[in-house]
């Protein structure tokens, strides 16, 4: 069974980047799941698509982090990460990611949160 | 951006009321539509897929129904495990957008 497992820095500064992995079990990034998408939720509020890659390596990202966000695949590792350059306090968060089944995320991380402050 | 109108934001319900939550998207998205739970502390959960498909192990007292713009998403009989937060996804195109959410609380 597919289990994912968010990990990150819990605390950034800033205008720092922010780099947050997701690794995967009992799959394979590289064929278990037709793509992989990353959502946040800061704290209180509701929830926020940032991006998915799919199996090709195409990305899509959601405009309001598309000039900072990247996400990428790690077969070596069996990781998928997601940077985030710039951060500021609006990226305060706990950041989720998760994959496909019959539905567009059925299997999501426990998430990790992840606070930018000084 | 498709623009996804969650209501009520919250409402009151007792066990064994019917609970009717919809999401009206800003263009039509055909029924790429999925309902989300999300408990406190919890990552969300996929409730229906396809605007109207029950996921596997899902209780049946959970229902979808809609296309294009309006959805719903019917509890027949609320049950305690039920109170939680419920969102829609429309993944027709990108980027892909969450209602605001719905808050089932206790009455």
């Amino acid at each position: 069974q597919l289990h994912l497992q968010e990990s990150g820095p819990g605390l950034v500064k800033p205008s720092e980047p922010l780099s947050l992995t997701c690794t995967v079990s009992g799959g394979s990034v590289n064929g278990t799941s037709y793509y992989w998408g990353w959502i946040r939720q800061p704290p209180g509020k509701g929830l926020e698509w940032i991006g998915t890659i799919y199996y090709s390596g195409s990305t899509y990202y959601n405009p309001s982090v598309k000039s900072r966000v990247t996400i990428s695949v790690d077969p070596s590792k069996n990781q998928i990460s997601l940077k985030l350059s710039s951060v500021t306090a609006a990226d305060t968060a706990l950041y989720y990611c998760a994959s496909p089944g019959r539905g567009t995320f059925d299997i999501w991380g426990q998430g990790t949160m992840v606070t930018v402050s000084s | 951006a498709i623009q996804m109108t969650q209501s009520p934001s919250s409402l009151s319900a007792s066990v064994g009321d019917r609970v009717t939550i919809t999401c009206r998207a800003s263009q039509g998205i055909r029924n790429d539509l999925g309902w989300y739970q999300q408990k406190p502390g919890k990552a969300p959960k996929v409730l229906i897929y396809g605007a109207s498909s029950l996921q596997s192990g899902v209780p049946s007292r959970f229902s979808g129904s809609g296309s294009g713009t309006d959805f719903t998403l019917t509890i027949s009989s609320l049950q305690p495990e039920d109170y939680a937060t419920y969102y829609c996804l429309q993944d027709y195109n990108y980027p892909w957008t969450f209602g605001q959410g719905t808050k089932v609380e206790i009455k």
